[in-house]
């Protein structure tokens, strides 16, 4: 158990539609990461929050939003959903210190079927 | 830009023989870190290993080493005397040592070990 908890673990909606995605970090855990998988783009990186504020920025499409709360938790919307949104997307926490790059811990994923 | 590449889609072995798993990165930075993760047939992600770039000495985990060679810019993972448990898809990682810095993915090495 890697204390990074992701919920819904499994969504399925139809195309058009929105849904959020959350994730709560391991405690005291200050940078929150999200990424997608699918099998023919491996993983991407999405997008990073650290503490509250993104802090770099991916491949992530206009339609999808996110943000991380003063709890430190953190959203992913995803809108307008098309067929090819179906993945599997994780969240992952590290502890950065000032200096540099920790290892991330990755939640189990919420795996979002479009239909 | 940075990069990471890793040339092995798939990988068989047959139990007890060991496997390398290559991986070579593109970065401009002097310094970075370079990570391992495995995720298993179950679908999380496990970290295996961080190295920073200053560190070149090989490390070694039980069955696991690292040979990490930074004039030829690979960081190759070798398991010695293969499990079945050690099927899973592999990832090799770069990142910059900033909390800015954002880690990036290789596609990935799906190894089978058969019984």
């Amino acid at each position: 158990d890697s204390g990074v908890t992701q919920t819904p673990k499994h969504l399925i909606t139809a195309t058009g539609q929105r849904v959020t995605l959350r994730c709560s970090p391991r405690s005291g855990d200050l940078s929150v990461y999200w990424y997608q998988q699918s099998l023919d783009q491996g993983l991407q990186f999405l997008i990073q929050y650290y503490n509250g504020e993104e802090r770099a920025k991916g491949n992530i499409l206009e339609r999808f939003s996110a943000q991380q709360f003063p709890d430190l938790h953190s959203e992913l919307n995803l809108s307008s959903l098309e067929l090819g949104d179906s993945a599997l997307y994780f969240c992952a926490s590290s502890a950065r210190a000032h200096s540099g790059t920790g290892e991330l811990f990755f939640g189990e994923g919420s795996r979002l079927t479009v239909l | 830009a940075q990069k990471v590449t890793q040339a092995q889609t798939e990988i068989s072995v047959v139990e007890k023989e060991d496997v390398t798993l290559d991986c070579v990165y593109e970065t401009r930075d002097t310094t970075y870190y370079l990570f391992w993760y495995k995720q298993p047939p179950s679908g999380e992600l496990v970290f295996l290993i961080r190295r920073n770039s200053f560190d070149e000495q090989n490390e070694i985990s039980g069955r696991y080493s690292w040979n990490f060679q930074k004039s030829t810019s690979s960081f190759n993972f070798t398991i010695t005397a293969s499990q079945v448990v050690d099927s899973a898809v592999y990832f090799c990682a770069l990142s910059g040592t900033t909390s800015y810095d954002k880690v990036i993915f290789g596609p990935g090495t799906s190894l089978s070990v058969i019984p």
